[in-house]
Formats: structure tokens, sequence, C-alpha cells
């Protein structure tokens, strides 16, 4: 069964840093998100994006964070300036053109230091 | 998107069905009644949804009262690896950029 990767499972990273989390959607997918989960806490939305755009974003997901669908396969999330609270376990979404079902990626545990 | 509620957790023996019910009074006619699972911090695993009809598939059934607000997922003989955190979530299907919102879900452990 086709499936969203994500790369690396595992990321540590300095306060300040900038991180790039990299995901793979299904290939004929058409709607791209990404979710995070705090380590004991609820998933939480970060950001929708379809035909190209930004189509929905949360209040987490300011201008730290930006999205970028560079090539026909890759979907990252950039964080530009790492905070301590952005440590969490962060998952990739896609959808077919249907958009009724969300697949996840497995995650990156991203370690703010 | 509306608020549900589900029972923050349960048990079931391993080969028995497991019903997980949830209620969402306050959902809109264009919304579904979706679930998902965690696995112990894995990626949210998409399980069934259903508009009005009952739906089944290989992983469970799905059973809507008839004036929507509240349903029930059956998973028909747990294993242990169903042992998982069930979240139902209302959600428009179609609109563009389509948020799922989870809540606390259910905690299920299934019993050998």
């Amino acid at each position: 069964e086709p499936e969203v990767t994500q790369t690396p499972s595992h990321q540590v990273t300095q306060m300040g840093q900038e991180v790039i989390l990299h995901c793979v959607p299904i290939s004929n997918h058409l709607y791209f998100y990404w979710y995070r989960q705090i380590l004991g806490q609820k998933v939480e939305f970060l950001v929708s994006f379809y035909n190209n755009e930004i189509s929905e974003k949360s209040e987490i997901f300011d201008d730290q964070f930006s999205v970028e669908r560079p090539d026909g396969s890759n979907f990252t999330l950039k964080i530009r300036s790492t905070k301590l609270e952005d440590s969490a376990m962060y998952f990739c979404a896609s959808s077919d053109d249907s958009n009724e079902k969300l697949f996840f990626g497995s995650g990156t545990q991203l370690s703010v230091l | 998107d509306a608020k549900t509620t589900q029972p923050t957790s349960m048990d079931c023996a391993e080969g028995r069905a497991a019903n997980l019910p949830c209620n969402h009074s306050t959902i809109s006619g264009n919304e579904y009644v979706y679930w998902y699972r965690q696995i112990h911090s894995q990626g949210p695993q998409y399980i069934i949804h259903g508009l009005k009809n009952n739906e089944t598939n290989e992983m469970a059934s799905l059973i809507i009262t008839e004036d929507r607000k509240s349903s029930t997922l059956i998973l028909p003989h747990a294993t242990l690896r169903d042992t998982a955190v069930y979240y139902c979530i209302v959600r428009v299907a179609w609109a563009a950029g389509n948020k799922l919102t989870f809540g606390g879900g259910t905690r299920v452990l299934v019993k050998p």
C-alpha cells in the first residue's frame, strides 16, 4: 500500500537554528498537511496546502513556519528559528482529490535543545 | 467543526467486540463522522467514515444514529494490536484545506 514517507525520523537541533522537515506524500495526492503532537498532548493541526498555496493555517503556524512543495514529490516544513517549545513529533499527511481521508506519515521527532 | 465527546479510556478482552461510543450532538448536515486511531505515537491511521448510513470495511463498522447525534465504532474481534487511542472527528469532507481536529480520544487497551 502506498504510504507517506517522512525524513528524518529524529532531528536534534539547537535553539535558534533552522530546521527543514521532509515529506514525500503519496504520489497522486493533491492535499497536503502538517500536524504536530507535543509529548502527552493532542495532535494539533498546523497547515494545509492545496494547488500550490496554503489553504488554511492554525495560530501555531506563525511567520517562523513555512511550507514548500519544491518539486512534484516533496513537501517540506521549515522552522526558521527553533524554540524549545517547538519540540514535538511532526506528522505530514496527504489525501487524494476526494479529500475524504488523510494518510499520515510516521512522523519526525524534533528535539530543540 | 462540531465537537465530539468520547470516554477517556476503555478496556476490551482480546477476541471480543469493542464498541467505542462518540457523541456529536451539534453535527451539521454536511459533516461526516470520521474515526482515526493512533498506535503509540505513530501517525494517526484512518479507520472509517460515514455521513448517515452505517458503514463497514475490513477494519471496523460504524453505526450512526438516525438523528446523527451519536455514533459507535465497532471493532468486531479486537486483537492486542488494536490497543491505541481512537479519535472520533466530525469534518466536512470536500473542502480544500479542511482539517481534522483531534480531541483527546478514547484510549483502548485490549487485554489477553
